[in-house]
C-alpha cells in the first residue's frame, strides 16, 4: 500500500510569518509530485507539477523543493497573508500506474 | 469559460437507493477521476478513466459504478452496496492520464440516511 504523508496536520501563523510543511511519499518508483492548494467552498487547484530530483519551483512567495531520494517535498510560504489560508495537498504518482495518491493536507490558518 | 461541474452541490437519500453524481467537463480532457474524501483523510480514488469506454477501478471501488460513453462526462453510481456511502465526493479530469495536473469540480457532499 502506497502512503503519502503529510505534516503537520494543521498550522496556524500570523500575517507576515514565513511558514514551510512537509510531505512524505514512496521513494521508488517515483515518477511525479503534484501539490494543490484548496481553499475553502472553492476546488483544490495545481500549484506545482515536480519530477525530477532536485526539482525547485516557485510561484508568487509559495517556493517547493523535491527529494525523490529521500522521498519528500517541502513547501514554502514566504511572508504569508491572509489569503494563504487553505489546505495544502501533495499528491504522488509513482510509475507503476496512472494512479495519484494524496495525502491528508495541511490545513494553514493565516491571522492577520 | 472552460471548466468542470459537478452537480447536485448537496445530495441526501435514504439508505438502500442508488444515487448518480453527474461530472461533466468541456475542456477536452481525455482522463477523469473520482475522488471520496471523508474528514482527516486524503482524497481517495474510487475509478479512473483514461479514454472513453474505458474505465479502470481506483483504491475503493466496492459498491460504485461509472460509466465514460462520452469524452465530456463520467458520472459515478453510489450503489447501496456502499457501505458507508456519506461523503464529499469529488470529480477531476486531466489532459491525458500521464503526468498531467489535475483540475477539479466543486463537489458533491451525498448525506445518506
Amino acid at each position: 500500500i502506497l502512503n503519502v504523508e503529510q505534516s503537520p496536520q494543521s498550522l496556524h501563523v500570523q500575517e507576515g510569518d514565513s511558514t514551510n510543511f512537509t510531505c512524505s511519499f514512496p521513494s521508488s518508483n517515483f515518477y511525479a509530485l503534484h501539490w494543490y492548494r484548496w481553499e475553502t467552498a472553492k476546488s483544490p487547484e495545481a500549484l506545482f507539477v515536480m519530477t525530477l530530483n532536485g526539482d525547485e519551483k516557485k510561484k508568487g512567495r509559495i517556493s517547493a523543493t523535491l527529494n525523490t531520494k529521500e522521498g519528500y517535498s517541502y513547501l514554502y510560504i514566504k511572508g504569508s497573508q491572509p489569503e494563504d489560508s487553505a489546505t495544502y495537498l501533495c499528491a504522488f504518482m509513482n510509475t507503476g500506474g496512472f494512479k495519484t495518491i494524496f495525502g491528508a493536507g495541511t490545513r494553514l490558518f493565516v491571522k492577520a | 469559460d472552460g471548466g468542470i461541474t459537478q452537480s447536485p452541490k448537496y445530495l441526501f437519500r435514504k439508505e438502500g437507493q442508488n444515487v448518480t453524481l453527474s461530472c461533466e467537463q468541456n475542456l477536452n480532457h481525455d482522463a477523469m477521476y473520482w475522488y471520496r474524501q471523508d474528514p482527516g483523510q486524503g482524497l481517495r480514488l474510487i475509478y479512473y478513466s483514461q479514454i472513453v469506454n474505458d474505465f479502470q477501478k481506483g483504491d475503493i471501488a466496492e459498491g460504485y459504478s461509472v460509466s465514460r460513453e462520452k469524452k465530456e462526462s463520467f458520472p459515478l453510481t453510489v450503489t447501496s452496496a456502499q457501505k458507508n456511502p456519506t461523503a464529499f465526493y469529488l470529480c477531476a479530469s486531466s489532459i491525458d492520464s500521464g503526468n498531467y495536473e489535475q483540475y477539479f469540480g466543486p463537489g458533491t457532499r451525498l448525506t445518506v440516511t
